[in-house]
């Protein structure tokens, strides 16, 4: 059972344009949720995060939007680059010891100049 | 710099083939995670270790074991490798999730490739 969902696995956007990646979660008891950005042939990163206290939190061109009443969660970037061309991950503590994280499935975002 | 190594980066093995996939953190961090990477399934946990001495299953431990050797090398061995583990393993680590101290740090992968 996946409770942390990407349902489009790709996003094609123009440079300069807004780009949003959309992630729904299933389990109402995630308190906290990372967005991870992945090159090829390297380890994702880690981007930006929320907590569940909060419905926005922005870290420049980035920003993460919560909306715990529906499950979800958007991070935007304003302006894309061709150097967000990347996949993204959304991803959950899963709770318990050993602090494991949950993930989507990812996106694939391209900017095209 | 410091962070998470994995070796070796590419491997092909045959079916029914072992191999140990190594990792080791340079950051203290008291757990360690085995993931795969699988097109539009994302990142699935194998095993995980939340601390030195400690090894449980994640969400897809079937055909793996792992080891947790000291604080700093963490393990994952194949010992009869099957065509539907050919896939991208990436380790991680973390620290205790305290303030903006949240999530992981990734090794750069391996590829597996089982024929």
């Amino acid at each position: 059972d996946q409770q942390v969902k990407q349902n489009s696995p790709s996003l094609s956007v123009q440079e300069g344009r807004i780009s949003i990646l959309n992630c729904d979660y299933t389990n109402s008891m995630f308190d906290y949720f990372l967005w991870y950005k992945k090159y090829p042939a390297e380890g994702p990163t880690f981007l930006i995060s929320i907590s569940s206290i909060k419905d926005k939190n922005e870290d420049g061109r980035f920003t993460v939007f919560l909306n715990k009443s529906a499950k979800h969660l958007s991070l935007h970037i304003v302006p894309s680059q061709p150097g967000d061309s990347a996949v993204y991950f959304c991803a959950a503590p899963r709770g318990g010891a050993g602090n494991m994280l949950t993930f989507g499935g990812g996106t694939r975002l391209m900017v095209k100049p | 710099n410091a962070g998470v190594t994995q070796t070796p980066k590419f491997q092909v093995l045959k079916t029914g083939q072992s191999m140990t996939l190594q990792c080791a953190q340079d950051m203290n961090h008291n757990s360690m995670y085995w993931y795969r990477q699988d097109p539009g399934m994302g990142l699935r946990l194998i095993y995980y270790s939340a601390s030195e001495g400690t090894t449980d299953k994640g969400e897809v431990p079937n055909g793996y074991n792992v080891s947790r050797l000291n604080k700093r090398e963490f393990s994952l061995r194949l010992e009869s490798a099957a065509p539907s583990q050919t896939s991208v393993y990436f380790c991680a680590s973390s620290g205790p999730w305290t303030g903006a101290n949240y999530g992981y740090t990734f090794g750069s992968g391996t590829r597996l490739t089982v024929v």
